[in-house]
């Protein structure tokens, strides 16, 4: 069964340092997400990304974040200087169609990113 | 914005109980509600869903029904299983994202 998979699924890090967190989303969807659940705090939306665009994002996803689809497979999120408070589970999502019709959105297990 | 509310867990049950996890939301249009379960070392997968008022999404035993007039959707099972431990997130969509509750984690005892 086809899944999306995330790497690396832990991730240290010390404040400041750039991080890259990895998807490989199920390869005939289009719509791509990512999404962060902060222990014990709801899962926050951050982006959306469609058609080699971000669609939406939240105000979480400030000028430290970016994401990119550099080889039409990969779909990577980057936080450019870590903080303390961006630790936390990072969530890949993808969904063949527009989420808000289906609401089946296909998500990876996702990757802990630890600052210190 | 959006938002949605489920009760704190973690719920802890013996097999064969009745299990309810309440969840509510807020909303300004009308979304659609979703339960998404997550079990242990694998990734969010949806439940079930419903798109409008009064309807009821079901699967796997489980059953919850969109209610406008209390702004709930809570997931129910008549029996749960020790398979069924996981943990249970609430959703509405809006726009072409989803908005998800904290989670509550169920512990089935056998």
């Amino acid at each position: 069964e086809p899944e999306v998979t995330q790497t690396p699924s832990h991730q240290v890090t010390q404040m400041g340092q750039e991080v890259i967190l990895r998807c490989v989303p199920i390869s005939n969807h289009l719509y791509f997400y990512w999404y962060r659940q902060i222990l014990g705090q709801k899962v926050e939306f951050l982006v959306s990304f469609y058609n080699n665009e971000i669609s939406e994002k939240s105000e979480i996803f400030d000028d430290q974040f970016s994401v990119e689809r550099p080889d039409g497979s990969n779909f990577t999120l980057k936080i450019r200087s870590t903080k303390l408070e961006d630790s936390a589970m990072y969530f890949c999502a993808s969904s063949e169609r527009d989420s808000f019709f289906t609401g089946e959105l296909f998500f990876g297990e996702g990757s802990r990113l630890t600052v210190l | 914005g959006d938002s949605v509310t489920q009760m704190e867990g973690p719920v802890t049950l013996s097999e064969e109980a009745f299990l309810t996890i309440n969840c509510t939301y807020t909303a300004t249009g009308y979304p659609s509600l979703f339960w998404y379960v997550q079990y242990p070392g694998e990734g969010l997968q949806l439940l079930l869903k419903a798109t409008k008022a009064d309807d009821k999404g079901s699967n796997k035993g489980f059953e919850a029904t969109y209610r406008k007039e209390t702004t709930s959707f809570h997931l129910e099972k008549g029996s749960v299983q020790v398979s069924d431990s996981a943990v249970y997130f609430c959703a509405l969509g809006e726009d072409d994202k989803i908005i998800f509750g904290k989670g509550t984690r169920l512990h089935i005892l056998p």
